[in-house]
């Protein structure tokens, strides 16, 4: 069975100031997809990366990075320099793709409420 | 970029009553995905089609049903509601591009915010 934990229900920053959403997952598959989905109070859900399970390199986009370290199981978020606009509820989510024929199902973590103060 | 669109973005039903949600997935994706999401929750996947046909399964109550049209749109029947349907329900789209099982990020809709009284 998979499962995704997000330990910090709420992060509150200043702006400017640095701010890491930490995932951890549990899976048996060996062959994985790692997500990151924004929710803003608007209430969508916005996509923001996937990672697959057999490439461990980080990735930077403007000022979002991801750091996936297999050997922990987990895959962090960072945003730097946070702004206003950055407040949100952030999920994390997993797909398993191992032995499974059918569509690939997202399990959620229990979501970070991010609110960047001015 | 077309989006997913789902209709109606706000329903109100009562207790006992049936409510069905739309879901228009983005041209050429060929999976959709119902999930559900209770106030301060995380969704839940309820349900999903491939080509039509159901592909996976989820904690879909057995009031609920749903299906994919030949155009590929899709509902969500929900029959006898109850007091604790009241969520948020989104229905997102992903495109297998010819590979099973898809891999691709699912793009969700706005949602529709279903409140049961």
């Amino acid at each position: 069975a998979q499962k995704v934990t997000q330990a910090q229900t709420e992060i509150s920053v200043v702006e400017k100031e640095d701010v890491t959403l930490d995932c951890v997952y549990e899976t048996r598959d060996t062959t994985y997809y790692l997500f990151w989905y924004k929710q803003p109070p608007s209430g969508e859900l916005v996509f923001l990366i996937r990672r697959n399970s057999f490439d461990e390199q980080n990735e930077i986009s403007g000022r979002y990075s991801w750091n996936f370290q297999k050997s922990t199981s987990s895959f962090n978020f960072t945003i730097t320099a946070s702004q206003v606009v950055d407040s949100a509820v952030y999920f994390c989510a997993l797909s398993e793709a191992e032995n499974n024929n059918a569509g690939n199902m997202l399990t959620f973590g229990g979501g970070t409420r991010l609110m960047v103060k001015p | 970029a077309a989006g997913v669109i789902q209709s109606p973005r706000h329903l109100i039903k009562e207790k006992r009553e049936t409510a069905t949600l739309k879901c228009y997935p983005i041209p050429r994706h060929d999976t959709v995905y119902w999930y559900q999401q209770g106030p301060g929750q995380d969704p839940q996947f309820l349900i999903s089609f491939y080509e039509k046909m159901q592909s996976d399964k989820g904690s879909i109550p057995d009031r609920f049903s749903a299906q994919q049209f030949s155009d590929y749109h899709s509902e969500l029947n929900m029959s006898s509601l109850e007091l604790g349907d009241s969520a948020l329900y989104f229905c997102a789209s992903s495109s297998t591009g010819g590979r099973r099982p898809p891999i691709h990020e699912q793009y969700f809709g706005p949602g529709t915010r279903l409140t049961v009284t």
